[in-house]
């Protein structure tokens, strides 16, 4: 069964840079041509897609945090990671990281989410 | 990418059915079939229950149905339960490899 774990600090200072990593076990990151995914929900409010990255590297970001927002991967951990530059108090949410299906149709596996709090 | 646009809230008594609606534009949800739902309970991460439109992942009951016509997808929850009560997220391929997540909707079991 394919889990995901998200990980890192729960507390952010503004103007500083968020860092999340996202672990993936029962199965290869790099297995299956599968795209991988970070989703964001500030409390009480809905879901944010922040971008995704296929095993080889390649990433996708939404165009409103393109600027600050890095994705990247590393295979030989079985990881893939999530920096947010320049963070203010806007930016607390849950973050999730997740799995694509191969036709983009939908995300079949979340992680429990991790919430980060911007605050000084 | 502007968010999709569903129902704040939508309200059904056991046993009856409920349809939550999800528009989109012909960028998004009418031009794929890649629309997709989440359910999510308080404190808990978004569930898959619909993805490419209309198909249901092993363990979802087939209360759960999606449909698609033009730039709006929905999802209808027939034999409503108790346990149905949560947030509903709509979801679409949005080009470019880009996603696009509706607001939510909170459906009440009355």
């Amino acid at each position: 069964q394919l889990q995901l774990q998200e990980s890192g600090p729960g507390l952010v200072k503004p103007s500083e840079t968020l860092s999340l990593t996202c672990t993936v076990s029962g199965d290869s990151i790099s297995s299956g041509s599968f795209y991988w995914g970070w989703i964001r929900q500030p409390p009480g409010k809905g879901l944010e897609w922040i971008g995704s990255l296929y095993y080889l590297g390649s990433t996708y970001y939404n165009s409103s945090l393109k600027s600050r927002v890095t994705i990247s991967i590393d295979t030989s951990k079985n990881q893939f990671s999530l920096k947010l530059s320049s963070v203010t108090a806007a930016d607390t949410a849950i973050y999730y990281c997740a799995r694509l299906t191969y036709t983009w149709g939908g995300l079949d596996y979340w992680g429990q989410g991790a919430l980060v709090t911007v605050s000084s | 990418q502007s968010a999709l646009t569903q129902p704040r809230s939508v309200s059904g008594s056991p046993g009856q059915s409920v349809t939550i609606s999800c528009t989109g534009t012909s960028s998004d949800v009418g031009a794929y079939n890649c629309a997709s739902w989440y359910q999510q309970h308080p404190g808990k991460a978004p569930k898959l229950m619909i993805y490419d439109v209309n198909k249901r992942p092993s363990g979802v009951p087939d209360r759960f149905s999606g449909s698609k016509s033009g730039n709006t997808a929905s999802l209808t929850i027939s034999g409503l339960q108790a346990e149905d009560e949560a947030d509903y997220y709509c979801c679409s391929y949005a080009g470019s490899y880009t996603v696009v997540f509706g607001g939510g909707t909170k459906l009440t079991v009355l």
